[in-house]
């Protein structure tokens, strides 16, 4: 069945520091890829997401590159903040479906 | 625009007993979901209802746990009787159809159920 795979945490990052979460996606067919974030005592909340191969998804300085050649879709920060401490999941949903498949999460901590 | 609400939003209960969750989705929403975090795990994946009927019951783990959408507005999921690896969090979420656009599925802030 379909799967996902994210980097284990948590991840602990000085402020300003670059960011990578990898994710990696078992799936048959041409699935869209999202990545959901929890800030704490928060609900899940769409950070980004592609839609079909070669798409980068981009939203509040993160990115996202849809890669089908190694079926990845690792998330990325030029230079993070506190602020941006959370819990993220990625996530695929196939074609035509509303069932998403997510990731175990990966917990952020930045500090100063 | 009010987004997903849920309630309770934490509850703690002893083994045996009954719970039962509620979510509101977003107005206009005829697609509600829910979904489950044990702790440290994925979130899974339990039902999907377009309006009042059942789309997707796949995830259900078992007869203990019991959805309902009367009316096609607000659900219900219900754990009778608790167990302690019910523990977790419960995110329900909608969107508003199935392609294009309105498929964004925007999710709740959770239910944290601890079952002692």
């Amino acid at each position: 069945g379909d799967s996902v795979t994210q980097m284990e945490g948590p991840v602990t990052l000085s402020e300003e520091a670059f960011l990578t979460i990898n994710c990696t996606y078992t799936a048959t067919g041409y699935p869209s890829l999202f990545w959901y974030v929890q800030y704490p005592g928060e609900g899940l909340q769409l950070l980004l997401k592609a839609t079909k191969a070669d798409d980068k998804g981009s939203n509040k300085g993160f990115e996202a590159t849809y890669r089908k050649e190694t079926t990845s879709f690792h998330l990325e920060k030029g230079s993070v903040q506190v602020s941006d401490s959370a819990v993220y999941f990625c996530a695929l949903r196939k074609g035509g479906g509303n069932k998403l498949t997510f990731g175990t999460g990966t917990q952020l901590k930045v500090e100063l | 625009e009010a987004g997903v609400t849920q309630f309770p939003s934490h509850s703690v209960i002893e083994k045996g007993q009954t719970v039962t969750l509620r979510c509101d989705p977003i107005s206009g929403h005829d697609n509600l979901y829910w979904y489950r975090r044990v702790m440290g795990k994925e979130i899974k994946f339990l039902l999907h209802f377009v309006k009042e009927s059942k789309q997707d019951e796949s995830g259900m783990p078992n007869n203990r746990f019991l959805a309902e959408r009367t009316g096609g507005t607000y659900s219900t999921l219900k754990v009778q009787p608790a167990e302690l690896e019910d523990s977790g969090v419960y995110f329900c979420a909608s969107s508003q159809g199935t392609t294009g656009s309105g498929n964004t599925i925007y999710f709740g802030e959770g239910s944290w159920l601890t079952v002692v």
